[in-house]
């Protein structure tokens, strides 16, 4: 069975700043997708960013990108330049290809401070 | 091109009623999926569905719960009987393609009080 650890419940950090959150998963496949989805207060599940297990390259979204390392099973998100609306909870999310269900991570809350 | 809709986004049941969470895929999307969240959780996978089919139920529990996503109109996740811990936020996501993984775009969601 596929697990996702965010082994940060919460974080802050100051206006304009970066931040990392962390996301480690546990797998045997070797295709699979990787997604961090953002949860502001309104509780809609907002897609961030995307990452295909057999891309090497990080993606990237604007002032968001990820460090993958899949030997280490590691999705980490890089907020820049964080801005008072980032503020949310933050789920990390896998899916194995060709399956149908995303496994979620328990979330870490962000809060970003003026 | 509207999202993901899903109504009500507030329902309040007392135990023992029934309680019916619609969802209208994206316009061009044909897979449907039900996801729910408890307070302080991720959301957890409950159901798979496409026009007509349940395709994957693994997530959904065996009693009480059934979910359709007819021909005509939107899915619908049935709650019969409820009980103090069906209280959730329930999500809906679509997703347009066929035998692909692609990504799923989630609805507002539809928060459940059983009261």
């Amino acid at each position: 069975a596929q697990t996702v650890t965010q082994s940060q419940p919460e974080m802050s950090v100051q206006e304009a700043e970066t931040v990392t959150l962390s996301c480690t998963y546990d797998t045997s496949e070797n295709n699979y997708y990787l997604f961090w989805y953002k949860q502001p207060p309104s509780r809609q599940m907002i897609l961030v960013i995307r990452q295909e297990a057999y891309k090497q390259q990080n993606a990237t979204e604007n002032r968001f990108s990820v460090n993958f390392q899949k030997a280490a099973k590691s999705f980490s998100l890089k907020i820049s330049d964080s801005q008072l609306g980032d503020t949310a909870m933050y789920f990390c999310a896998f899916m194995k290809q060709g399956n149908n269900d995303m496994r979620f991570g328990a979330g870490t809350r962000l809060t970003v401070k003026p | 091109n509207a999202g993901v809709m899903q109504n009500p986004r507030h329902l309040v049941r007392r135990r023992g009623q029934e309680a019916r969470l619609r969802c209208s895929p994206m316009k061009g999307h044909s897979h449907v999926y039900w996801y729910r969240q408890l307070p302080e959780e991720g959301l957890k996978f409950m159901v798979y569905l496409q026009k007509e089919n349940i395709i994957d139920e693994s997530g959904m529990p065996k009693e009480r719960f059934s979910a359709e996503f007819p021909k005509e109109g939107p899915s619908i996740l049935r709650i019969q009987q409820v009980v103090r811990g069906d209280s959730a936020a329930y999500f809906c996501a679509s997703s347009p393609r066929t035998g692909h993984t692609d990504t799923q775009y989630f609805g507002p969601g539809t928060r459940l009080t059983v009261l």
